[in-house]
């Protein structure tokens, strides 16, 4: 069955910080990955996704994901990041077109000043 | 183009009372998809629909939920008789045919006392 698991339920860094967040998905063929944000009390922001291609995918806010299939992963990346970057981050992966997306249950995000 | 739209953003219900939660997708996309979001958890696909079908129903309890896309107007998802359990944020997002890529709308507080 597919499946997203996100480890980190918590992770706080300090601004100006690098930051990486985990995913690892359990899928049976070449997935479909995407990573959203959710800011509080609102609806989610695709980042960035993954569907075929170069493994280091670029997407808005100056985040960066690598798919690893060796080690299904799809890690998050920022070299610095910045007060605005607090919220929830949720990895996903879609199988076909046309149908749902599975999500992990999300990593939260704490920023120091 | 305007994004997806759902209405109303927060929606408050005794328990018994019906919930009726609307969705606009984005213009030219004809397929529709309803997750609920659990607090403290990720979204869980309830329902995909076209365009006066329902595609796929898996995740949508088997009583008291309902969902339809019409021909005309937004897509409905109903909850009839509302339980403290069914206190939640219901998020619609919405595809054009063929593509992998959802868009998700702000999503719909439900709160059942």
């Amino acid at each position: 069955a597919q499946s997203v698991t996100q480890p980190d339920i918590h992770i706080t860094v300090s601004e100006g910080a690098s930051l990486e967040l985990r995913c690892n998905y359990s899928y049976g063929a070449t997935p479909y990955l995407f990573w959203y944000v959710q800011s509080p009390g609102q609806g989610l922001q695709l980042l960035l996704k993954y569907f075929s291609g170069d493994t280091l995918v670029q997407g808005i806010k100056g985040f960066e994901a690598e798919f690893k299939r060796s080690q299904s992963s799809f890690n998050l990346r920022k070299p610095s990041v910045h007060w605005s970057d607090a919220a929830e981050y949720f990895c996903a992966v879609g199988p076909d077109r046309d149908d749902k997306i599975i999500f992990g249950k999300g990593t939260r995000l704490h920023i120091l000043p | 183009n305007a994004g997806v739209m759902q209405n109303p953003r927060h929606l408050v219900r005794r328990r018994g009372q019906e919930a009726r939660l609307r969705c606009s997708p984005m213009k030219g996309h004809s397929h529709v998809y309803w997750y609920r979001q659990l607090p403290e958890e990720g979204l869980k696909f309830m329902v995909y629909l076209q365009k006066e079908n329902i595609i796929d129903e898996s995740g949508m309890p088997k009583e008291r939920f309902s969902a339809e896309f019409p021909k005309e107007g937004p897509s409905i998802l109903r909850i009839q008789q509302v339980v403290r359990g069914d206190s939640a944020a219901y998020f619609c997002a919405s595809s054009r045919a063929g593509s992998r890529e959802q868009y998700f709308g702000p999503g719909t507080r439900l709160t059942v006392t």
